[in-house]
């Protein structure tokens, strides 16, 4: 049983589509989160969710919005994609955000690459 | 506010070599201290956590690492170095400044010759 899956695991697309990525936990954790890893690997938080609620907006583009229909489940929808988009994306949960020392479980990452 | 630098983005050992890899933190909040690993095309997965517990943390595949307050280090290693761990290691700190977020380092990439 995969803990915390992510689809698609690749996605090509072209400058200005629109696309989304879905994240899946079956852990029963809490909280969610979104990372961007870039080329460099170095790892960012965008956002955050604890019981379907918003509780950390890095400084990103409102281009990029999470959606959390349920507290399993958080996607990930972008508009007008640009080439600076190109990255691989992380969904990651944890128990409880408001307990600090929460391991977190990642996904296998989504490579998107924006031509 | 919270950061972690990480000495070194790349390390290179012999296999059967012992392992150090650098993590520096600075919080103004007793912080939680991680190190995760990432494999190649794959996510992170947790190696081993400071919870403010023992100061000597035991983890995954023989790796360890010492909480040193006084020097603000957090750095981690493993006596004998294996093929398999030939992967890129992150270092975090998380903290209750408000609110929890976790903060990861810059990534060490471990390199293990034969």
């Amino acid at each position: 049983d995969t803990a915390v899956s992510q689809t698609p695991k690749y996605l090509v697309t072209q400058m200005g589509n629109d696309k989304s990525i879905k994240c899946e936990q079956n852990l029963g954790h809490d909280t969610m989160y979104w990372y961007k890893q870039d080329s460099k690997k170095f790892l960012k938080i965008m956002f955050s969710y604890n019981n379907k609620e918003l509780i950390i907006n890095e400084t990103v583009p409102n281009r990029f919005s999470p959606k959390s229909p349920d507290k399993a489940h958080l996607n990930l929808h972008i508009n007008s994609l640009e080439l600076g988009d190109s990255a691989v994306y992380f969904c990651a949960s944890s128990l409880d955000l408001a307990r600090g020392q929460e391991t977190q479980y990642f996904g296998p990452g989504t490579r998107l690459l924006v031509l | 506010a919270q950061s972690v630098t990480q000495l070194g983005s790349h390390v290179s050992v012999s296999e059967g070599a012992l392992v150090l890899l650098r993590c520096n933190y600075s919080s103004s909040v007793p912080p939680y201290l991680f190190w995760y690993v990432q494999y190649p095309n794959q996510g992170l997965q947790l190696l081993l956590k400071y919870t403010s517990a023992a100061t000597l943390v035991k983890g995954i595949n023989g790796f360890e690492a010492e909480f040193k307050k006084s020097e603000t280090s957090f750095h981690l290693t493993k006596p004998s170095a294996h093929m398999s761990d030939a992967a890129e290691y992150f270092c975090a700190v998380s903290g209750n400044t408000g609110g929890f977020k976790t903060i990861f380092g810059a990534g060490t990439r471990l390199f293990v010759k034969a």
